[in-house]
């Protein structure tokens, strides 16, 4: 079945980058999303489509997408953005199904 | 603002039944692509099914196949995951999303539904 891969953690400091990788075999032919988890929270969309963001999403959020990996960046990120992030995708085979990667928690 | 509100979860033997409903006060569910995604205790999410807006095509993760069943009542403005055969594994926080206005994907979510299957 199709997978999407993600580092387990990534950690930087107040007001650094944040580079977040998302990898899969179908990500040159699917978008990528983004999504945003606090803790005991629902998932929030932070990119979609590869790079738009959401109206309300803060502009140092963005997202890239190049052969097999798709990035969200986070430009000066912020405490409050430490949180669990996850990547989302379709499959290609024609079974309808979506998929997530498994998940990196930002620490800031 | 999209609001979408799950129910039916609880306490369940292995290899039990259980019916989750989600419903979406101020808009019509017809119109949209509907996503169930589930999230363990302390791991991540887990895409699970979606179904048309019509409801003729689903799709189902292989982990559920055979065992759940996605469906809608539009004229009950309803979406609903029948579950069978439960196990062990299968329980989780039981999400229920919308697609976004300019795709599939899940954009708006619902604050869950927690299916926990344990003797």
């Amino acid at each position: 079945s199709y997978e999407l891969t993600q580092p387990p953690s990534v950690s930087v400091s107040p007001g650094q980058t944040a580079r977040i990788t998302c990898s899969g075999d179908a990500l040159p032919k699917q978008f990528a999303y983004w999504y945003q988890q606090k803790s005991a929270q629902a998932p929030v969309l932070v990119i979609y489509e590869d790079s738009k963001r959401p109206s309300g999403i803060p502009e140092r959020f963005s997202g890239s997408s190049s052969g097999t990996m798709a990035t969200l960046t986070i430009s000066g990120a912020q405490v409050e953005d430490e949180a669990d992030y996850y990547c989302y995708s379709t499959d290609t085979s024609g079974h309808y199904r979506g998929v997530f990667g498994g998940g990196t928690k930002l620490t800031v | 603002e999209v609001q979408l509100v799950e129910s039916g979860g609880g306490l369940v033997q292995p290899g039990g039944s259980l019916r989750l409903s989600c419903v979406a006060p101020g808009f019509t569910l017809t119109s949209y692509l509907m996503h169930w995604v589930r999230q363990p205790p302390g791991k991540g999410l887990v895409w699970v099914s979606r179904i048309s807006g019509d409801g003729s095509i689903a799709g189902y993760a292989d982990s559920v196949k055979g065992r759940f069943t996605i469906s809608r009542d539009n004229a009950k403005n309803t979406l609903y995951l029948q579950m069978n055969s439960l196990r062990a594994e299968d329980s989780a926080i039981y999400y229920c999303a919308r697609e976004g206005t300019t795709g599939t994907y899940p954009a708006y979510w619902g604050q869950g539904t927690l299916v926990t299957v344990s003797s």
